[in-house]
Parts: structure tokens; sequence; C-alpha cells
């Protein structure tokens, strides 16, 4: 069965902090997103990362960063969190579509809902 | 680039009746068609898709979605309510072949009263 996990569900941060958040798939898909989800404006998406080492911005990359060291493993990092970050967070994954039997189907974690004070 | 369009954020029916959500689309090739749904606290389950073929796509828990190219849409049907229906509801859209970006609605929150 697929698998997206997220490291937290809850998260309270300062102003101010360093935040991670991070995420892991056991699917050994070579494309991970993160994209961050507020009322009334779906999803967006913040970043994503086709491969090992490899990231782009999506459309609202402004305040935040990504890291892919592992292919099961995408971090996103908040370098100074600020109360506009309070969020639901969400990660997914993906096989590269050119893949055999790729269905461009993005699988998604349960997301982590942070709070910025 | 490629943009979606859901129509009522909210929508509230019945138990029982019929559940009909809305997504329009724009796209410059043609378009890969995603309906996924969100339950409280959860991540988002994908519902259906369309990629190509039979522009009538059945989905789990008896959602289905009808791919309409000449009104540019992909609404979201099922025959018959049932109270775990009640969640919301993202279409979302990608360009053929997948590219790397799924460009997602706004979405509908579905009520479903007794």
């Amino acid at each position: 069965d697929v698998k997206v996990t997220q490291s937290s569900r809850y998260l309270v941060k300062r102003t101010g902090e360093k935040v991670f958040l991070e995420c892991v798939q056991d699917m050994d898909h070579e494309n991970m997103f993160w994209y961050r989800q507020d009322p009334g404006l779906g999803l967006r998406l913040i970043y994503f990362s086709y491969d090992v080492k490899m990231k782009e911005k999506g459309d609202i990359p402004e305040g935040y960063s990504v890291s892919r060291e592992k292919k099961e493993r995408f971090s996103l990092i908040l370098e100074s969190a600020s109360t506009n970050q309070t969020s639901m967070y969400l990660c997914a994954s993906r096989s590269h579509p050119a893949r055999e039997g790729c269905t461009d189907t993005q699988y998604f974690g349960p997301g982590t809902r942070l709070t910025v004070l | 680039a490629q943009s979606v369009t859901q129509l009522g954020s909210h929508v509230s029916v019945s138990e029982g009746a019929l559940v009909l959500l809305r997504c329009n689309y724009s796209s410059s090739v043609p378009p890969y068609l995603f309906w996924y749904v969100q339950y409280p606290n959860q991540g988002l389950q994908l519902l259906l898709k369309y990629t190509t073929g039979a522009t009538l796509v059945k989905g789990i828990n008896g959602f289905e979605a009808e791919f309409k190219k000449s009104e540019t849409s992909f609404h979201l049907t099922k025959p018959s309510a049932h109270m775990s229906d009640a969640a919301e509801y993202f279409c979302a859209v990608t360009l053929t072949g997948g590219g790397n970006k799924l460009t997602f609605g706004t979405g509908t929150q579905l009520k479903v009263e007794l």
C-alpha cells in the first residue's frame, strides 16, 4: 500500500524560529512536492523535487527552502517563521512521468497543521 | 499554462439526493484531470482521474466524472449522497504527459443533510 508520512500532524512555533517539516515516502518515487492549503485558496505549490538534490520553485516559494538528500525524504524549511505561514502543509509524491506504468497520480501525506505565534 | 475553476465553495444536498460538483478547466494542450477528496483532518485521496480513452470515468465510493472537451468541464457526480460523503473535494489539472505541476481548484465543501 502506498504511503506518504509527515513527521508531525500539529506543530506550534514562535515567530522567527527555524522550522523543519519532514516528509517520507516508501514508493521509490522520483518526484516529491510541498503544498500549503488555505481556506478559499485550495492547494498552492511551494516547491517540488524531481530527483535527489534537484528542486524547483513552485508558485509561492518565498520564505521557504527545501532539501532532498535521499530519494525517500523531502524536507520543507521555514528559515524564519512568520505568522502568515500559519497553514496546513501537505506533502505528495509521484513516480516520474517517463517511468513505465506512471499514472501521474500524486499521493498525499496526512498534512501538518502549523501555527506560528 | 493551466487553471481550474470550481463553481460553488459550499454545496449542500440531502442524503439520497444527486451530488453534482462542478469543475471547469483551462489548458493549452490536452489535459489530465483529477478529483481528490479530503476528509476532516486528513490528506487528499484520489477519487478518480481522466488521462486518455473513455471520457466517462468511474472512481471510488460510487463517484464518476465525465470529461467534456467542448465544454472544458469535468464535473463530479454521484447518484445518491451518503452521510459519509461529507468532505472537501478538489478538482485538479495537469498537462498531457504529466509534467510536474498539478494545479488545484479552490475546493468545494460538500455537506450532506438528513
